[in-house]
């Protein structure tokens, strides 16, 4: 079974500044991952999937890039609605499929 | 309204059952496949079963593989998950998604199982 794992826990950082999560795949998943995010108390919400496409309404400040085994969510400048948890989802051909630990953005 | 809106939940014994539904609005559910995915209190999502669209192919984790069903009716445009045997590792909240094939682009807002004697 692929095992997906999220670098760093925890993101301390202020409003304005990069924000660089990864996620690293046991074994090779081409492009086969999904990013979302997911705020206290509510769903997750989808941002980016097949590794580097934004879904609809997700603002241009979020990017996805990697493939293989290495992939990388980047925010480009922290609004305050983006501290939050990220996970990962590996979505090959065939279940299972897994999510990552999470990364927690939090407020620095 | 496209939203999905689970239900079911609450408190159970362990090694009792519980049927979680999930009804789907603003959409055709039969066009699409179909997950239950859930997230144990302070903890991260893991997928637990997904179906397809006609509900002749379904797919389920190891930890509820044998205890867990998944199953559909398109035309009640509704979901299910009749939960056995449980135990106190599947306390959680459970959420049901609409899964066009390679994501999850909805999810509902959740249903608490909770497992204690």
């Amino acid at each position: 079974e692929i095992v997906l794992t999220q670098s760093p826990a925890t993101l301390s950082l202020s409003p304005g500044e990069r924000a660089t999560l990864s996620c690293r795949a046991s074994q090779s998943i081409s492009s086969s991952l999904v990013w979302y995010q997911q705020k206290p108390g509510q769903a997750p919400r989808l941002l980016i999937y097949a590794a580097s496409n934004r879904a609809t309404g997700i603002p241009a400040r979020f990017s996805g890039s990697g493939s293989g085994t290495d992939f990388t969510l980047t925010i480009s400048s922290l609004e305050p609605e983006d501290f939050a948890v990220y996970y990962c989802q590996q979505r090959s051909d065939w279940p299972p499929w897994p999510f990552g630990q999470g990364t927690k953005v939090e407020i620095k | 309204q496209v939203q999905l809106v689970e239900s079911g939940g609450g408190l159970v014994k362990p090694g009792g059952s519980l049927r979680l539904s999930c009804a789907a609005s603003g959409f055709t559910l039969s066009d699409y496949y179909m997950s239950w995915i859930r997230q144990a209190p302070g903890k991260g999502l893991e997928w637990v079963s997904y179906i397809s669209s006609s509900g002749s192919t379904r797919y389920y984790a190891d930890s509820v593989k044998g205890r867990f069903t998944i199953s559909r009716d398109n035309a009640k445009k509704s979901l299910y998950l009749q939960m056995n045997s449980l135990r106190a590792e599947d306390t959680a909240v459970y959420y049901c998604a609409r899964d066009p094939g390679t994501l999850v682009d909805l999810w509902g807002q959740g249903t608490l199982v909770t497992v204690s004697s």
